[in-house]
């Protein structure tokens, strides 16, 4: 069926390190996928898309490029900062207007 | 900003109650979605809307039922709370032709 996998576990790193957060995805054809962000206390926000292969898709100085040949969506920020800290969910289209979720990641940046 | 708001934003409960969230939309969307969020399972789709009165199940609805009489609002009902259903939940839309989702700010739910 149609799925997406996260990296376990929580991503603690320091303020300006580089980021890279993986997800890869089970689907017939080739669905759009997304990444999510969720800070504290609030729902979803989406963070950016890709909507074909090797589309890459960049929002606030994070990017993902959309890769068929790996099935794969990582999310990369090169120097993060503590605003930053939020858990990020990977998302793929599969039809009926409907999204399937990674589990998501915490990130933490320290100061 | 979607205009999506949650009624009650936080909710304590007991055990065999009747429990009803509501979420609002102020955009006429047509498709609106109830997921839950749980540590270790991320989001899942309870139920979701493509109309007035049209709703479909998704991956976790037993024990769950919605209601979708105006546009604007789609229910979600508990029938008899149980301790499972203690979790955040999520209602969200679909803005036409992009396959993107906007969230609403999430109700948490408390069943003792």
């Amino acid at each position: 069926g149609n799925s997406v996998t996260q990296m376990e576990g929580p991503v603690t790193l320091s303020e300006e390190a580089f980021l890279t957060i993986n997800c890869t995805y089970t689907a017939t054809g080739y669905p759009s996928l997304f990444w999510y962000v969720q800070y504290p206390g609030e729902g979803l926000q989406l963070l950016l898309k890709a909507t074909k292969a090797d589309d890459k898709g960049s929002n606030k100085g994070f990017e993902a490029t959309y890769r068929k040949e790996t099935t794969s969506f990582h999310l990369e920020k090169g120097s993060v900062q503590v605003s930053d800290s939020a858990v990020y969910f990977c998302a793929l289209y599969y039809g009926n207007n409907r999204l399937a979720f990674g589990k998501g990641n915490q990130v933490v940046v320290i100061p | 900003d979607a205009g999506i708001t949650q009624s009650p934003r936080h909710k304590v409960t007991e055990t065999g109650t009747p429990v009803t969230l509501r979420c609002h939309q102020t955009e006429n969307h047509r498709y609106m979605y109830w997921y839950r969020q749980d540590p270790g399972h991320g989001l899942r789709l309870i139920h979701y809307s493509y109309g007035v009165k049209d709703t479909d199940k998704g991956e976790v609805s037993d024990g769950y039922s919605v209601s979708r009489s105006k546009t604007e609002d789609f229910l979600l009902t508990l029938e008899s709370a149980t301790s499972s259903q203690t979790s955040v939940y999520f209602c969200a839309i679909s803005v036409g032709g992009t396959n993107e989702q906007f969230f609403g700010p999430g109700t948490r739910l408390t069943v003792l």
